[in-house]
């Protein structure tokens, strides 16, 4: 099974502030990369797919990345509306595995 | 507009059965795969199964495989998931969810507690 390693677990930054979170894949998974967003007691929600592509109503501030097996999500300017759990999920094969999660606090 | 609507869930003893549905709307529910995922209690999330647009082929993890059977009624647009012998650590919120690659659309989720 491919495993992703997301860090970190947790984050606590100001407003305006330029957030990153990061996965690792244990294998290649190319672009088959994609991220969510789940805001308290919510579903959760596409943010990225394809590893740099914005999905339908995402603000741009938020963008995503790939170096090899590494992916990342940035948030260019953090607001309020932000804060919650990331998680990144590789499409690539079966079992399609999420990361651990990122918890995004204000600071 | 994309709607998923879960129901079925509920309070069942370790070893039982239980069946949850997802009603799809605003969307041809035939052209695209349809997968549920779950999330235990304060804690991230998990993939559970997977089926073609078609029904033909399906998808499981090891957690789940040989319990859980995901099943589809094109006609009636709407996906299923059956489950047997159920667990403690089957307790969670089941997320009925659209793939496009990514699951691009997730409904508002249904709760399973597997307890005596």
């Amino acid at each position: 099974d491919i495993q992703m390693t997301q860090s970190p677990a947790s984050l606590s930054a100001s407003l305006e502030e330029i957030v990153t979170i990061t996965c690792q894949a244990s294998q290649d998974i190319g672009n088959w990369l994609a991220w969510y967003q789940q805001k308290p007691g919510k579903s959760p929600q596409l943010l990225i797919y394809g590893a740099t592509s914005l999905a339908d109503g995402v603000p741009s501030r938020f963008s995503g990345s790939r170096s090899g097996t590494q992916y990342s999500l940035k948030i260019s300017r953090l607001q309020v509306e932000d804060i919650g759990i990331y998680y990144c999920q590789q499409a690539s094969s079966a079992p399609y595995t999420f990361g651990a999660g990122t918890k995004l606090e204000l600071k | 507009e994309v709607q998923l609507v879960e129901t079925g869930g509920g309070l069942v003893q370790p070893g039982r059965s239980l069946k949850l549905s997802c009603v799809a709307s605003g969307f041809t529910f035939n052209n695209y795969w349809m997968s549920w995922t779950r999330q235990a209690p304060g804690k991230g999330l998990e993939w559970v199964a997977s089926i073609t647009n078609s029904g033909g082929s399906t998808y499981y993890p090891d957690s789940v495989k040989g319990r859980f059977t995901i099943s589809r009624d094109n006609a009636q647009n709407t996906l299923y998931l059956q489950m047997n012998s159920l667990r403690s650590e089957d307790t969670a919120t089941y997320y009925c969810t659209r793939e496009s690659g990514p699951f691009d659309y997730w409904g508002q989720g249904v709760m399973v507690t597997v307890s005596s």
